[in-house]
């Protein structure tokens, strides 16, 4: 079965850090490129950041309201993605999906991790 | 940034009734589109892609259509699973973006 599983939300005061991360299983994880994507309480999606397959480097693409703040990597071995946040703000309160890419859409999601930034 | 603007924003509906949302972008996408249903507390899945090409899986009920600027996802006959959130995104340049979602409602 083709599945993400995050882990690591949870709770962090503002300027702090939380690296989330994401564990793939039932397909090739080499061969895609893969997301992340969150969701703000009550709002909509806003995709976070990317990292390209091996094909193309593993190299990653951030929204400008995380790039220098957000590392985007993976491990291949572990067939896992990460993401470092650092400098966290309130506003980077939301579930964070793991999704993976394919064709030209974003067809498999994880069921999210709830970061929430808060003094 | 390419905007993505759905409308309409919120729609109510009967079971068995014909329902589109259109996606309108800021500038033009070629067919890097794709559509997405969220049910509350759930991930989005991916319904379309490329504008009209059908996600494996997913009812032959829904489509899609447009290129350029202008993209629409119609539902024929409503089923009760189908009352959700849909969303659009664009794929064709960084950032990718999506629109503000459209909320589809039981009448």
């Amino acid at each position: 079965e083709v599945q993400l599983v995050e882990s690591g939300g949870g709770l962090v005061q503002p300027g702090g850090s939380l690296k989330l991360s994401c564990a793939a299983s039932g397909f090739t994880f080499s061969d895609h490129y893969m997301d992340w994507v969150r969701q703000a309480p009550g709002k909509g999606l806003e995709w976070v950041g990317r990292t390209r397959d091996k094909s193309n480097g593993y190299t990653t693409e951030y929204a400008a309201s995380v790039k220098g703040r957000f590392t985007i990597s993976r491990e291949e071995s572990k067939k896992s993605l990460y993401m470092q946040m650092n400098s966290l703000k309130t506003e980077d309160t939301a579930v964070y999906y793991c999704v993976r890419m394919h064709k030209r859409g974003m067809d498999v999601w994880g069921q999210g991790t709830t970061v929430t930034v808060s003094s | 940034d390419i905007q993505l603007t759905q409308s309409p924003s919120f729609l109510s509906a009967s079971v068995g009734d014909r329902v589109t949302i259109t996606c309108r972008a800021s500038q033009g996408i070629s067919s890097s589109l794709a559509w997405y249903q969220q049910k509350p507390g759930k991930a989005p899945k991916l319904l379309i892609y490329s504008a009209s090409t059908l996600q494996s899986g997913v009812p032959s009920r829904f489509s899609g259509s447009g290129s350029g600027t202008e993209f629409t996802l119609t539902i024929s006959s409503l089923q009760p699973e189908d009352f959700a959130t849909y969303y659009c995104q664009q794929l064709n340049s960084y950032p990718i973006t999506f629109g503000q979602g459209a909320r589809l409602e039981i009448k």
